[in-house]
């Protein structure tokens, strides 16, 4: 079956623009989360949605970073007035989530976001 | 707060010589673990979990790693490396307390492989 996808692959920005991140789960997962992955390091939590609502949004840096999930499947990170150091690449995965005993979490190809 | 120590930032080896990548974590709760593996342009591939039970767990692609509690380590381990292993690797805990559901990962160790 479809894994999870990311769009854009790549999106290039100036500083102060806004951008949107769009990440679409596996069919059925209700758990999607996203990460941010700098140059050289292990991916950072960002947040964690369970359906619709955001069950824990702790890794969010600032209020420029926004995500949201309407209809509990796709779900969008926006970034408002971009800075540099928001170049990263930003991963979704998603987990059917039944028990943490058996949560496993797939993740999407990334989208790399640079921002000159 | 949980955190992730990948010792070794970089690992050569030979392809078919064995392979141990270090990891330690720290946790104030049975650890969920996971090593996860990215080769260029590609998301992360989980190859192995530990839950519970047995602490020799087996993966993907012939892996295989140790959960030892005494020494809060989880190595990850390869009989015999082939070319294809060469990529970053990365051990994650995972925290599971009340709504949280987040992986806490190291920073990866990149294996090469020589022929």
């Amino acid at each position: 079956g479809a894994g999870v996808s990311q769009t854009p692959s790549n999106k290039v920005t100036e500083k102060g623009k806004y951008v949107e991140l769009r990440c679409d789960p596996i069919s059925g997962h209700t758990a999607l989360y996203w990460y941010r992955q700098s140059l050289g390091q292990g991916p950072e939590f960002l947040i964690y949605f369970q359906g619709t609502g955001a069950a824990d949004d702790s890794g969010l840096p600032n209020d420029r970073f926004f995500a949201v999930r309407p209809e509990g499947s796709v779900s969008t990170l926006k970034i408002q007035r971009t800075e540099r150091g928001d170049s990263a690449m930003y991963l979704c995965a998603s987990s059917l989530s039944l028990a943490a005993s058996t949560d496993t979490q797939y993740f999407g190809p990334g989208t790399r976001l640079t921002v000159l | 707060a949980q955190s992730v120590t990948q010792p070794d930032i970089h690992i050569t080896v030979s392809e078919g010589a064995s392979l141990e990548l270090r990891c330690n974590y720290s946790y104030g709760a049975t650890p969920y673990l996971f090593w996860y593996v990215q080769s260029p342009g590609q998301g992360l591939q989980l190859l192995l979990k530990y839950f519970s039970g047995d602490t020799l767990v087996q993966g993907i692609k012939g892996f295989e790693a140790e959960f030892k509690r005494s020494q809060s380590s989880f190595n990850l381990r390869k009989p015999s490396v082939h070319w294809s292993d060469a990529a970053e690797y990365f051990c994650a805990v995972g925290a599971y307390s009340g709504s949280a559901r987040q992986l806490t990962f190291g920073s990866g160790t990149q294996l090469t492989v020589l022929p």
